[in-house]
């Protein structure tokens, strides 16, 4: 089975700063995917990124970057240059031969004008 | 193309009654998810399918909960008889298949109940 540790519960920001959201999960899993979640105000969830757990390289996409550490299991989310739309509780998952995503309790952004 | 559609978005009724939540997958996804979110417990996986099959139930809280699929593109979660605790927003999400080349889940907007 899957589990996902957020230690972070809230944190708060100025806009314009970077922000990392700390994701560390375990699985029995020797195959599984990571994922991370955005779920803005108005609640709905939005993907934002699939890792497959043979694929270590760091990945950036605009302003969003992830730092997948295998032999720490972590997959750490940083927002650079955050925004006041970057608001948002943030979720990461894993998932394993089962399919099914076991999310974290969640981050909750706040970026500051 | 439209998403995962969920009905109603929003429902408020009294201890007791029958609750029905639906869903309507995105066309040619072939795996339904059912999540429930509280403040309390975050968001929990409450059942889901693969080709109309329900793979794994474990988290459906109690016999008051069921779950069906009863063609390819829609599901109903029903809780019978509801209590105040059931109170949180349920979510629907719906993927392409169960093998490890999954994409992502794609989710509704939810439907956020209140039992009073």
């Amino acid at each position: 089975a899957q589990k996902v540790t957020q230690a972070q519960t809230e944190i708060s920001v100025v806009e314009k700063e970077d922000v990392t959201l700390d994701c560390v999960y375990e699985t029995r899993d020797t195959t599984y995917y990571l994922f991370w979640y955005k779920q803005p105000p108005s609640g709905e969830l939005v993907f934002l990124i699939r890792r497959n757990s043979f694929d270590e390289q760091n990945e950036i996409s605009g302003r969003y970057s992830w730092n997948f550490q295998k032999s720490t299991s972590s997959f750490n989310f940083t927002i650079t240059a955050s925004q006041v739309v970057d608001s948002a509780v943030y979720f990461c998952a894993p998932q394993g031969g089962s399919e099914k995503l076991v999310f974290g309790k969640g981050t909750k952004l706040t970026v500051n004008p | 193309d439209a998403g995962v559609i969920q009905s109603p978005r929003h429902e408020v009724t009294e201890m007791g009654q029958e609750v029905t939540l639906r869903c309507k997958l995105i066309s040619g996804h072939n795996s339904l998810f059912w999540y429930r979110q509280t403040m309390m417990r975050g968001l929990e996986l409450l059942i889901y399918f693969n080709n109309n099959v329900p793979i794994d139930d474990s988290g459906m809280p109690e016999d008051r909960f069921s779950a069906k699929m009863p063609n390819a593109s829609f599901s109903t979660l029903k809780i019978q008889p509801s209590e105040p605790r059931d109170s949180a927003v349920y979510f629907c999400a719906s993927s392409q298949g169960l093998r490890m080349n999954t994409g992502e889940l794609f989710f509704g907007e939810g439907s956020r109940l209140t039992v009073l």
